[in-house]
């Protein structure tokens, strides 16, 4: 177990519709990392916040957004999904950015 | 931009048959190499951290290298539960780490 949380376990969705995914970071963990997965891709960085504050960006869609909150926990919101959309949703997280980053379970997302 | 190429996609082991992953990478100022484990479904589990050539890491079975242009991980003597996908990611200087495709490692009792 890393001390990273993610919920929900598995989402399933329609074509056009908004999800949130949300990540709790490991305690003490100031950086929080959006990371996407799909068979086609591998893992791709998506958004990096730090202590509440957008750090780094990587392909993210203009879809896609996220932000951090004062309680350090952090969501990632999807909108007006696409099938291409289906994939495992990681967070990771780290003390401050760059350092190791410890991932959590991730989310499912099946878009149908 | 950071490029890591990952070699074999997949490897097929008897138990106790020793054998090592590469990763090639190229990056503009590396801050560090990771090796993680994933299994299926999972969250990539963090392994190791190399910072500079010549640096080398060991953990149970695995002993992770690395040199100026690669890094291997070697798995000695490897058990069934060592079966998973091993990744491979860098970081340059900015925060984000660029992963490779992995190697996925099958290890038959």
């Amino acid at each position: 177990d890393s001390g990273v949380t993610q919920t929900p376990k598995h989402l399933i969705t329609a074509t056009g519709q908004r999800v949130t995914l949300r990540c709790s970071p490991r305690s003490g963990d100031l950086s929080v990392y959006w990371y996407q997965q799909s068979l086609d891709q591998g893992l791709q960085f998506l958004i990096q916040y730090y202590n509440g504050e957008e750090r780094a960006k990587g392909n993210i869609l203009e879809r896609f957004s996220a932000q951090q909150f004062p309680d350090l926990h952090s969501e990632l919101n999807l909108s007006s999904l696409e099938l291409g959309d289906s994939a495992l949703y990681f967070c990771a997280s780290s003390v401050e950015g760059g350092e190791t980053q410890y991932f959590g379970p991730g989310t499912r997302l099946l878009v149908l | 931009e950071d490029q890591v190429t990952q070699s074999p996609e997949a490897l097929r082991l008897q138990e106790g048959e020793s054998s090592s992953l590469n990763c090639s990478y190229t990056v503009s100022g590396l801050r560090g190499l990771f090796w993680y484990r994933q299994d299926p479904g999972k969250g990539p589990e963090f392994l190791f951290t190399l910072y500079s050539a010549g640096e080398e890491k060991e953990k149970e079975r695995l002993k992770a290298t690395l040199t100026k242009k690669e890094s291997f991980l070697h798995i000695t003597a490897p058990k069934p539960e060592d079966s998973a996908t091993y990744l491979c990611a860098v970081r340059s200087n900015d925060y984000k780490l660029s992963f490779g495709a992995g190697t996925t490692v099958t290890v038959r009792a």
